[in-house]
């Protein structure tokens, strides 16, 4: 089986440009997890879903950033106006929740976005 | 309030050698669980083992296991027989399982192990 996908893995924008990233969850997983991952900040949480609906966006900036799942088969994460500082590797994550809020989470490889 | 600690930045031994990497937590939820994730040099992050709260007997995986003392709020990752593959970074994280928990993943900062021949 596929692990989950993501694209493009490398991105570089113009500061003030939009930024999408794409991921394709494990087939049959229910919930996708966004990620972000930088030198000082380590692993932070933005934004999850669960059978497509948002569920806690807790982690995700208030502004220029949004998220969206239109389908089972994949998520998006669209940053506007992109600024230096949004530059990280951004991580999806996928898990079954079938039973609970329990279940693995199992990563893609990551877009890592280089804002100029 | 929810948090990870990893208190060893990084690591260095001898391949074929134990090693343990310490975890601490904080949650206020009784239901919880604990993660061990290893990121490679390609920057791919890989689930290992993990423990549920609930579990008294600690989770074994191949050449991992845990040493889940829940009284201390620890969950250590122990990998034996090491190899020069397993040098790598590896993360503690939690997930709160209580009602009103969405299930996003809190991690620790990493420790980086490097295994030497």
């Amino acid at each position: 089986n596929a692990g989950v996908i993501q694209t493009p893995r490398h991105k570089v924008t113009g500061k003030g440009q939009e930024a999408t990233l794409w991921c394709e969850p494990i087939s049959g997983h229910s919930a996708v997890f966004w990620y972000r991952q930088t030198i000082v900040q380590g692993l932070e949480f933005l934004t999850y879903f669960r059978n497509q609906a948002p569920i806690d966006d807790s982690g995700m900036p208030k502004e220029r950033f949004s998220a969206q799942m239109p389908n089972q088969s994949h998520s998006t994460l669209k940053i506007q106006s992109t600024q230096p500082q949004d530059s990280a590797v951004y991580l999806c994550a996928s898990s079954l929740e079938g039973q609970g809020v329990g279940d693995t989470q199992y990563f893609g490889p990551g877009t890592r976005l280089l804002v100029l | 309030a929810q948090k990870v600690t990893q208190t060893q930045t990084s690591i260095s031994v001898v391949e074929k050698t134990t090693v343990t990497m310490d975890c601490v937590y904080e949650t206020r939820d009784s239901s919880y669980f604990l993660f061990w994730y290893k990121q490679t040099a390609s920057g791919e992050i890989v689930f290992l083992i993990r423990q549920d709260s609930y579990k008294k007997e600690n989770a074994t995986v191949g050449h991992y296991s845990l040493n889940f003392q829940k009284p201390k709020s620890s969950i250590g990752l122990i990998i034996t027989a090491t190899q020069i593959e397993d040098s790598a970074v590896y993360f503690c994280a939690m997930r709160e399982g209580g009602a009103g928990n969405t299930g996003k993943l809190i991690f620790g900062l990493g420790t980086t192990l490097q295994v030497q021949p």
